[in-house]
């Protein structure tokens, strides 16, 4: 999608590690957001931020952390994987009018 | 991928055929709705959004509609195509940068 990219696309992790994904945006928007989904529950809120170094949690932020030491970038990380955080990660950016842009997600499997 | 779709409410309509793709939101403080399509692997796209202060809005071959009093919206796709096929996801949100609260989706199955 323009203006915003994820990485790793795919990735198998074992239980317990860390894991980091990556956001960047080449847009210079104030706003990101990380999405996770999941069949039967639609897209929900991880964590958001506003700014440089300034963040909030979202409805499902349990178990996740998050970093914006750039603008261009918002990292989520997984301190220790687990099972139930298996799912498929959307990264968004809010151009100022509300409708944001998604990534194309990135789908990370936890065994 | 396909793994999202599962569990979906599903319509399905022939092609040619207009699709009505109906939302119930939660919050009678939102004041602004989006209607995004997902399609296999990628990320949801913007259709079409409608602020509270409007009970109609269209686009091309995409119109909502918005009904606050019972909180519903619904998206209707004139002369639906194949290229339709995907999952329809409504999002609300209200005083301004509050994070979009998805619904649950439908998915949206052509028959040709």
């Amino acid at each position: 999608d323009a203006g915003i990219t994820q990485s790793p696309r795919h990735k198998v992790t074992e239980t317990g590690t860390p894991v980091t994904l990556r956001c960047h945006q080449t847009e210079n928007h104030r706003y990101m957001y990380w999405y996770r989904q999941d069949p039967g529950h639609g897209l929900r809120l991880i964590h958001y931020s506003y700014g440089v170094k300034d963040t909030d949690k979202g409805e499902v932020s349990d178990g996740y952390s998050v970093s914006r030491s750039k603008t261009e970038d918002f990292l989520l990380t997984l301190e220790s994987a687990t099972s139930s955080q298996t799912s498929v990660y959307f990264c968004a950016i809010n151009p100022g009018n509300y409708g944001y842009t998604f990534g194309s997600g990135t789908r990370l499997t936890v065994v | 991928g396909e793994s999202v779709g599962l569990h979906l409410p599903t319509l399905s309509v022939q092609e040619g055929d207009n699709s009505i793709i109906n939302c119930a939101y939660s919050n009678s403080a939102s004041d602004y709705f989006i209607w995004y399509k997902q399609e296999s692997g990628k990320g949801p796209q913007f259709i079409i959004d409608i602020r509270s202060n409007m009970d109609k809005r269209q686009g091309q071959r995409v119109t909502v509609l918005l009904n606050k009093t019972v909180k519903h919206l619904s998206l209707q796709i004139a002369a639906t195509q194949p290229g339709d096929s995907a999952v329809y996801f409504c999002a609300e949100t209200y005083s301004g940068n509050t994070p979009l609260v998805f619904g649950k989706g439908t998915r949206l199955s052509v028959i040709a």
